[in-house]
Formats: structure tokens, sequence, C-alpha cells
């Protein structure tokens, strides 16, 4: 049993690239969401999914845009990044709102 | 908007030692989850709280939610080297689909 899993674990981006990143759940939750770790600031949530077909936004959501791609999968896009943009980010999911949050391994993003 | 303030942000100990961190939300909760964070990993899901006054243990951890539910707290008891790692605390609020907010965490040391 997978869990949550993330690609890519790492990932070096020049100012102005864009990328994906992903995350699939296999547990047949509802909720997903998007969350960025920086130092001193915990766990902030960018986007979340209630259920397939809905995303909204979190605390944090400006430069990034999500799409929850089916019930199994929630991206996360950065059209254009930023060095404001270098965090951990994590994907977790959970059954609904108030459940416990299952968390994938994590995205370690660099924006130079 | 919801506020939760965990503290303190950092605590070296003994081990041996006990410890204890705690969160306070600026408005009444639905629940409240705690997690863990171990060094370069993601957040694992400990427990959650629901009830007003709610106490729950586990082995040498100790939560507690208060009677107006809007603060909380975990002690843990004689520490040991593999309670290291960073204890967020996650608050829901009471009403309708409300985002959940983390607090900052606190990250323990253990001195062996």
């Amino acid at each position: 049993n997978a869990g949550v899993t993330q690609t890519p674990k790492f990932q070096v981006l020049k100012t102005g690239q864009s990328m994906t990143l992903q995350c699939a759940q296999d547990m047949n939750h509802n909720s997903m969401y998007w969350y960025r770790q920086d130092p001193g600031m915990g766990l902030r949530l960018i986007y979340y999914s209630a259920s397939e077909g809905t995303t909204d936004k979190g605390e944090v959501p400006n430069g990034y845009n999500v799409s929850r791609l089916n019930k199994r999968e929630f991206s996360l896009r950065l059209e254009s990044a930023a060095p404001s943009q270098t965090s951990v980010y994590f994907c977790a999911s959970s059954e609904a709102n108030r459940h416990e949050a299952f968390f994938g391994q994590g995205t370690r993003l660099t924006v130079v | 908007g919801q506020q939760v303030m965990q503290i303190p942000q950092y605590q070296h100990v003994q081990e041996g030692e006990d410890f204890t961190t705690y969160c306070n939300s600026s408005t009444t909760l639905s629940n409240i989850q705690w997690y863990k964070q171990r060094p370069g990993g993601h957040p694992v899901f400990l427990i959650q709280l629901v009830k007003s006054g709610e106490v729950k243990k586990q082995k040498r951890l100790t939560f507690q939610f208060g009677e107006a539910k809007k603060n909380s707290s975990l002690h843990i008891t004689a520490t040991q080297t593999t309670d290291v790692g960073t204890y967020f605390c996650a608050g829901h609020p009471s009403g309708g689909y409300q985002k959940v907010t983390f607090g900052i965490g606190t990250k323990l040391q253990v001195i062996p």
C-alpha cells in the first residue's frame, strides 16, 4: 500500500520556468491538499480539493494552479517559478475534511 | 482568519527529561490533530482530539484538549532519542467546511 506518492522528490528550476508536481493516492480518499513548508512558517495550505472535480484556494495560492485529474490524482503547477517559491512541497489526502491527513514524502524545490 | 499559535518553537532536553508543547487557537475548534515530522521526513498523524477536556495517552505521550476547545498540549514523559523531530498541531475550526490551520511546530532535540 503506497499511500500518497509525490514526484519528483527533488527539483531545481530557473526563474521563469514552469513545472508540475504530481501527487497520487491509493486510499480512495475524497480530499486532497497541497502544502508548502518553510522554516519558521510551518505548513501552509496552497490549494485543496474537497472531492473530485472541485478545487479551492488555501492560504497561499498566488503563483500556483492545481488540477484534480480524478479521485486519485491532484497536481500542482508553477507557471513561472520565482525564488520565493523555493520550499518543500507536501501533498496530503484525507477521507474527508476534519479527518487525519496522510502526507506524501515531499518535493524539495529550489528556484534559482 | 483563524490563527493557531504553538510554543515553544524549539526545545532541547536531556534524555529522560519531560517535554511539553502548547497550541492556542484564536477561534473555537471542531477538533485538533497532532503530527510528528522526523528530520528530513514528512508529517505523520499521531492523534485527533474532538471532545472538550479530552485527554488521550499513547505510551509516554499525553494529549489534552482544553475545556473551551481553543487550546491543546502534548506532553512527553521521559524523552528518548527516538522522540526527536518537530511536533505540529493542526486545528479545524467549528462550523461548515473550514480549512485546517497548522501551528508552526515545536522542534524537539533530545541530548543523549
